[in-house]
């Protein structure tokens, strides 16, 4: 079956520095990827669509320099949290549209990012 | 994408019950979907449904495509502490096969 990849798991970082985060499809192509931002108790909130070779769409209300996506290939997607703050602390997973059909998505295991 | 209508938002059940959970749109769907997300990971597919009344089965889960294609159900028999988890539906509204959305999610508890 399909299998997303994220990549670190956690990581905490000082305010004020940048965060990268990895998306990668394993064992098929997606052009299409999507970013979810998740706080506590609370259900997935997409933040923006990942485009191979082209540039992200993003949800309204999520700032574009704020949240940098870069989908260089056909198997991995970057986020980049730039100038992380505190309050940019939460859960960031990746999905793509899998194998079985492009309305299932598969999701990453997410990454859980701290800044202090 | 716009949040469906998912309930109960949480449930303390007894091992061994059974647990019924439902979503809910004021649009007409061509799928429904159904995670689940353990702490600290990412959703886990578990049933995908794709035709109106539809009724799939995955082990002791049971889910349901609504016959009028703005509902769905997913049903948890002889429930076991490893239940435990956060349930969400996710369905693609007919007019917009781009969109995903999802419920609120169901929090599952389970007393052994």
């Amino acid at each position: 079956g399909a299998v997303v990849s994220q990549h670190p798991s956690w990581v905490i970082c000082k305010s004020g520095t940048s965060v990268k985060i990895e998306c990668r499809s394993l064992d098929f192509q997606a052009t299409t990827m999507f970013w979810y931002r998740q706080f506590p108790k609370q259900s997935l909130m997409l933040m923006a669509t990942s485009n191979e070779g082209s540039k992200a769409t993003y949800e309204q209300g999520v700032e574009k320099d704020k949240f940098l996506i870069n989908h260089a290939s056909l198997t991995l997607s970057t986020l980049t949290v730039t100038s992380a703050h505190p309050e940019d602390s939460s859960f960031y997973i990746c999905s793509a549209p899998g194998s079985s059909g492009a309305n299932v998505l598969t999701f990453g295991a997410g990454s859980r990012l701290t800044v202090l | 994408g716009q949040q469906l209508n998912q309930s109960p938002q949480s449930m303390f059940i007894q091992e061994g019950e059974d647990v019924s959970m439902n979503c809910t749109s004021s649009s007409i769907f061509n799928t429904w979907l159904w995670y689940k997300q353990d702490p600290g990971e990412g959703p886990v597919l578990l049933i995908a449904l794709y035709k109106a009344g539809e009724l799939t089965s995955n082990g002791r889960l049971t889910a349901q495509f609504g016959i009028t294609r703005k509902d769905s159900f997913l049903n948890i028999s002889a429930s076991i502490p490893s239940d435990v988890g956060i349930y969400f539906c996710a369905g693609q509204p007919l007019d917009n096969n781009n969109d995903m959305r999802f419920g609120a999610g169901t929090r599952l508890t389970v007393k052994p």
